[in-house]
């Protein structure tokens, strides 16, 4: 299996911060990383595909680079309702799919 | 647009059959691949496999020998079994739309049902 690894576990910020969550693959992936947020009591929400595309009315704040093993999921200015729990997924490999521990996000 | 919505037992004994279905409103089965994750409480997300519409299936090999997802397209649903649960099933049971790109390494999950929980107990 592929294992994909988070950084940090939970992670404090205010709102207008600049925000990294990272996430490493145990193998290379290309670009075939996804990214969801998840809300207390909810279904994770699709944020981001194939590494950088923005899914389809999500903030253009919010963005992904990365290739490989190495990605990033970046929110440029930190709203109140991006207090979250933040997951990467990938699908290199279907067989299984796997997914990142997940980044809680807090407010400081 | 397309939602989903699951259910069946929230509470199964250990050693018996937990089933859940997903019922598909707002378009059409056919032609997607159809999927349940799973996520034990305060945990991360789990894939367990997924159906496509024609009948064929890819389970997660940890889950493989306990698992059975199946499609109705008259009902526009699928379902999820799995066999012998033990306390380290319980979770909440989400069903989700797998999205691809044909023929690339790109697929995603969306949209997404509510979830159910689920829990092993006698």
């Amino acid at each position: 299996d592929i294992q994909m690894t988070q950084s940090p576990s939970s992670l404090s910020a205010s709102i207008g911060d600049r925000v990294t969550i990272t996430c490493r693959a145990s193998q290379s992936i290309s670009n075939s990383l996804n990214w969801y947020q998840q809300k207390p009591g909810k279904a994770p929400k699709l944020l981001i595909y194939a590494a950088s595309s923005l899914q389809s009315g999500v903030p253009s704040r919010f963005g992904g680079s990365g290739s490989g093993t190495d990605f990033t999921l970046t929110i440029s200015s930190l709203q109140p309702e991006d207090f979250a729990t933040y997951h990467c997924q990938q699908s290199f490999s279907t067989h299984p799919y796997t997914f990142g521990q997940g980044t809680k996000l807090e407010s400081k | 647009q397309v939602q989903l919505q699951e259910s069946g037992a929230g509470l199964v004994k250990p050693s018996e059959t937990l089933s859940l279905t997903c019922t598909v409103s707002g378009g059409s089965i056919s032609g997607y691949f159809w999927t349940w994750i799973r996520q034990p409480p305060g945990k991360g997300l789990e894939w367990i496999g997924y159906v496509y519409y024609s009948g064929s299936t890819n389970y997660n090999p940890s889950l493989k020998s306990r698992v059975t997802i199946s499609v109705d397209t008259s009902k526009n649903q699928f379902s999820l079994k799995l066999s012998s649960v033990t306390a380290a099933d319980t979770a909440v049971y989400y069903c989700a739309r797998r999205v691809d790109i044909a023929s690339t390494i790109f697929s995603w999950f969306d949209p997404w049902g509510q979830g159910t929980l689920v829990t092993v107990s006698s």
